[in-house]
This record gives structure tokens, sequence and C-alpha cells, in this order.
């Protein structure tokens, strides 16, 4: 059965760094997402991306934080100067076309230190 | 953006009790999912409703879709400890937001 595939598994990174988190969505979806959960609390939204281009964003993704599909596999999320608050799940879900269910990868556990 | 309340926050059963946990919102959505998760995994898809009042079954959980579909609710049957998780509900839209979840736990 396909499924969307997240690497790493988990990120251990300096304070300042940059980081990118990789992510394989099912292939033929359309629709990209970005989410993040802290530990013990609830699953934000931070990203949408769709026909190349972001089409929605949350006050979390600031200007730190990008989303790339650079060859028509793979979608990443970058967090150019990471900072302790940083530290979470991220997760990366498609869905095959917008108002449809999403699926979801196991996710990157990113600690900052 | 479309805010989906979940009640209640916590819940802690003992098995083989019912149990009912909502979802809200005062929007309308196209279509609503469950989505069940377990420390330290991604969520995953339990149901999709599309048509208000709509009911589905799926073994011990029943899951239905406000006629106006703005709520729905997730109804467990003779809880056992292997439901233990968080619950979360999404509706469908361009950016797909979360509820908080309901963290239900099932004592043995």
């Amino acid at each position: 059965e396909p499924e969307v595939t997240q690497t790493p598994s988990h990120q251990v990174t300096q304070m300042g760094q940059e980081v990118i988190l990789r992510c394989v969505p099912i292939s033929n979806h359309l629709y990209f997402y970005w989410y993040r959960q802290i530990l013990g609390q609830k699953v934000e939204f931070l990203v949408s991306f769709y026909n190349n281009e972001i089409s929605e964003k949350s006050e979390i993704f600031d200007d730190q934080f990008s989303v790339e599909r650079p060859d028509g596999s793979n979608f990443t999320l970058k967090i150019r100067s990471t900072k302790l608050e940083d530290s979470a799940m991220y997760f990366c879900a498609s869905r095959p076309t917008g108002y449809t269910e999403a699926f979801f990868g196991q996710g990157t556990r990113l600690t900052v230190v | 953006t479309q805010l989906l309340e979940q009640s209640p926050q916590f819940l802690s059963i003992q098995e083989g009790e019912n149990l009912t946990v909502y979802c809200n919102s005062s929007s309308v959505f196209s279509s609503l999912q469950w989505y069940r998760q377990e420390p330290g995994e991604g969520p995953v898809l339990l149901v999709t409703v599309v048509t208000g009042g709509e009911v589905k079954k799926l073994k011990r959980l029943t899951f239905q879709f406000g006629d106006a579909r703005k709520d729905s609710s997730l109804h467990i049957t003779a809880a056992q400890p292997g439901d233990t998780g968080l619950y979360l509900c999404a509706g469908a839209s361009d950016d797909m937001r979360f509820g908080a979840g309901t963290r239900l736990t099932v004592k043995p």
C-alpha cells in the first residue's frame, strides 16, 4: 500500500544550524502539507503546497521556514536557523485532491540543542 | 481559518465502558476526517464522513456527521485498552487543520 515516507526519523541539531526534513509523498498526490507537534500538544498546521507553490501558511511558518519540491518526488521543509523551540515532531502529509483525506508520514523528531 | 473544537480534551475510562467524543465547528465542511495517533507516530486515518447525517461504523467505532456538516461525533462501544490514543478530527479544506484532540486512556 502506498505510503508517505519521511527521513530522517530523528534529527539532532545545534541551535542556529540549518536543517532539511525530507518527505516522499504518495505518487500521484497533488497536495502536500507540513505539520508540527510539540511533545504532548496538538498537531499544528505549518504549510500547504499545491502546483509548485505555497497555497496556505500559518503564523508559525515565518521567514525561517521554507518548502520545496525539487524534483517532482521529494517535498522538503527547511528551517534556516533552528531555535530551541523548534524541537518537535514534524509530519508530512499528502492528498490526491483537495477536500479529501490526507495521509501522514511517520514523522521526523527534531531535537535542537 | 476554520476552527475545530474537540471535547473532552482528556478521557480516562475502564475497559468495557462506552464513550463519545465530539468535534464541533462554526464552519461547514465538505467532509470531515477522524484520525488516531499513538505516541511517536503519525496520525492514521480512521474514517471520512461526507454527507450530512451520515453514520459510518468501523467495528466498535461509530462516526456521525452532523446534518449541517459542522460537527461530528465518535462513539466507541465496549472500549478496550487497545483503543488508547489521541483521537483527532480534521475538516477538509485547503489547509486541513486539526482539532486539539481527545486523549483517551482505557484502563484494563
